[in-house]
């Protein structure tokens, strides 16, 4: 399978606990984002990187946030302390020209449950 | 503020009729806009697409139209099929470049199309 891989599919915390997300991005991809869904509503933007660069970041990554993508290929996310109304959907998706969201490829998403 | 706004959360149709899915923004710095498709516990797979430079695209059944001074583009899937029910998000982003948030795609909070055998 060649397309965006994320793992874990769920994950379900305690709050207070850090959890980390990966990201596989379709491998010649050089744009990788990271957007939040969250029941009833559509994709929310949190993150974008081209290359190993993190390029824009949406007020909605507060502090317990972080995103890194060290070598430019595969990208983490992680929260720190985290609370209930994290529990989203955390989807990554990749994509390859001068127009960077077009045709953005998207994962299966890592489905988070804070109890 | 909702910059993209699909009015409608559901859609039924008859199998072999017109879906019509409509999608409306406020924001005048977008100019390409996409529609996507998403089935549950999947994400959203890519649909359409069409310029702010055009006022239609078409692929096979399906076809995007866009009124820019109405700030309205709509979805049209003809003949429906039982396999497109889904949920239906449309999305836009600004000219690349123009500055911060150029990269990003603002999303509706999506249609569900239910197309009735």
């Amino acid at each position: 399978d060649t397309g965006v891989s994320q793992d874990p599919r769920h994950k379900i915390t305690k709050r207070g606990q850090n959890v980390t997300f990966r990201c596989d991005p379709i491998s010649e991809h050089n744009r990788l984002y990271w957007y939040r869904q969250t029941l009833g509503q559509g994709p929310e933007f949190l993150t974008y990187f081209q290359n190993e660069a993190q390029l824009e970041k949406s007020r909605l990554l507060s502090d317990r946030f972080s995103a890194e993508r060290p070598k430019g290929s595969f990208s983490t996310l992680e929260i720190q302390r985290t609370e209930q109304g994290d529990s989203a959907m955390y989807l990554c998706a990749s994509s390859l020209g001068a127009r960077g969201n077009t045709e953005a490829f998207f994962g299966q998403g890592t489905r988070l449950t804070v109890v | 503020d909702q910059q993209v706004k699909q009015n409608s959360p559901s859609l039924s149709v008859q199998e072999g009729r017109i879906s019509i899915l409509n999608c409306d923004y406020t924001n005048s710095m977008f100019d390409y806009f996409l529609w996507y498709k998403k089935y549950p516990a999947e994400g959203p797979t890519f649909l359409i697409s069409i310029s702010s430079i055009k006022d239609k695209n078409e692929d096979g059944r399906f076809t995007v139209f866009l009124n820019k001074s109405a700030k309205h583009l709509s979805l049209h899937i003809v003949p429906s099929q039982p396999g497109d029910s889904a949920v239906y998000f449309c999305a836009a982003t600004p000219r690349i470049n123009s500055g911060a948030g150029s990269y990003q795609l603002t999303f509706g909070k999506g249609t569900k199309l239910s197309v009735i055998p």
